[in-house]
């Protein structure tokens, strides 16, 4: 069975400071997203990776970074966090599928952060 | 702009009938479709897909249609179960998109015993 853990389930930060939230799969996938899922809006994609060191803008990367120096390991940052990032994060990850591109993504239970 | 679009933000139905959900997608160069089911506190769980080259794909209690001139695809239920009360969102990717997916709103799902 595919496993996508995230560090922390509930995070609560303060304006201003610098958060990370990790997020690590023990399927050697080759692909690992970050979402944020917010009510109306559903999951919108932040950052996604295709490899190690390897990382892409997705719709919505204003305030994030990211990091991946493990294959199993991806990291998101928010550098000073904003009450605009209070949200539920979803890490998930993939590989290939049959179909020659991403097979079904598998999600970690989520980080729900508050930024006060 | 939201490429999919869940318009239904909820739907109630009584146990043992059917339940339909509605997703409609504005970008012609989607070729695969997901529904994904997520309960309270835990990530989304895959649970049916279709390729474009298909009209319909089936997985036990789970109907995926898919109507590429419309930009629609439905997923049934049938019969429908209190388990399967949870908030289900449609997502669709392009191979010219690196595989990245786009989520709709999503629909949550109540079954009523």
């Amino acid at each position: 069975d595919v496993k996508v853990t995230q560090s922390s389930r509930y995070l609560v930060k303060r304006t201003g400071e610098k958060v990370f939230l990790e997020c690590v799969q023990d399927m050697d996938h080759e692909n690992m997203f970050w979402y944020r899922q917010d009510p109306g809006l559903g999951l919108r994609l932040i950052y996604f990776s295709y490899d190690v060191k390897m990382k892409e803008k997705g719709d919505i990367p204003e305030g994030y970074s990211v990091s991946r120096e493990k294959k199993e390991r991806f990291s998101l940052i928010l550098e000073s966090a904003s009450t605009n990032q209070t949200s539920m994060y979803l890490c998930a990850s993939c590989t290939y599928g049959s179909q020659g591109g991403a097979d079904t993504q598998y999600f970690g239970p989520g980080t729900r952060l508050t930024v006060l | 702009d939201q490429q999919v679009k869940q318009n239904s933000p909820s739907l109630s139905v009584q146990e043992g009938r059917i339940s339909i959900l509605n997703c409609d997608y504005t970008n012609s160069m989607f070729d695969y479709f997901l529904w994904y089911k997520k309960y309270p506190a835990e990530g989304p769980t895959f649970l049916i897909s279709i390729s474009s080259i298909k009209d319909k794909n089936e997985d036990g209690r789970f109907t995926v249609f898919l109507n590429k001139s419309a930009k629609h695809l439905s997923l049934h239920i049938v019969p429908s179960q209190p388990g399967d009360s949870a908030v289900y969102f449609c997502a669709a990717s392009a191979l010219s998109n690196d595989y990245k997916l786009s989520f709709g709103a999503g629909t949550t799902v109540t079954v009523r015993a």
